[in-house]
């Protein structure tokens, strides 16, 4: 079953700008993780975040956690067009850590 | 970085076939890996964790029979689907995690199955 939501499930800004995507879940998790699709490709891991860290950065991305409000926030600075693309948050949970998906965040960013 | 490699990328097969995917990591040994299958513009939904050795573990819903995992080496996990219909057509992705990595998952391209 999906873990979570997340908002806005799609989201067109201009280039420069910044993009900020929320994800929120329901259950205790180990992490929290982010990554990105391509249309009709595999993902990739842009960023993880332990349950005990409140905000990590990895160059123009920047995600926080509050696991009070299980949510979870991608913000991606100065969007690029070629960071169109579909953004999902995954949990990680129990000894497998294995993860749950949530809907997704299609991004467009226009030239 | 772990690398994990999904065979084949695209697959069309008759209903009533079956259609095997590998999944393989290619630089690490992986005691698990999951299997995920995605619908067009959905989210990606677990359909079972595949243990090296032991049997997979099934999402609820997801009819064991007719998905066929088998775990047998560190290294590759296979994804039968069995007498496949129109609707099992989706996209089929694997991911395994490098055993002490920091919890980051390395997924495979994914692989595009169309029954016809």
């Amino acid at each position: 079953s999906q873990q979570g939501e997340e908002d806005p499930q799609a989201l067109s800004i201009q280039e420069g700008e910044n993009a900020t995507m929320n994800c929120s879940y329901k259950t205790s998790i180990n992490n929290l993780q982010w990554y990105r699709q391509n249309s009709g490709r595999g993902l990739v891991h842009l960023i993880l975040i332990r349950s005990n860290e409140r905000e990590k950065h990895s160059g123009r991305l920047r995600v926080t956690l509050d696991t009070s409000k299980k949510s979870s926030s991608l913000l991606i600075t100065a969007s690029r067009a070629a960071d169109t693309a579909s953004y999902f948050c995954a949990t990680g949970r129990g000894n497998n850590n294995d993860m749950r998906f949530g809907a997704g965040t299609r991004l467009t960013v226009k030239p | 970085g772990a690398v994990v490699s999904q065979h084949p990328s695209w697959v069309i097969c008759k209903s009533g076939t079956s259609v095997k995917i590998e999944c393989r990591s290619l630089d690490f040994q992986a005691t698990t890996m999951f299997w995920y299958r995605q619908f067009p513009k959905q989210s990606l939904m677990l359909m079972a964790t595949s243990n090296e050795g032991s049997k997979a573990t099934y999402e609820q819903g997801v009819e064991k029979d007719k998905f066929l995992i088998n775990h047998a080496s560190l290294t590759l996990s296979t994804l039968t689907v069995t007498s496949a219909h129109p609707e099992d057509s989706s996209f089929y992705i694997c991911s395994a995690r490098e055993p002490g990595g920091n919890y980051g998952y390395t997924f495979g391209s994914g692989t595009r199955l169309t029954v016809v």
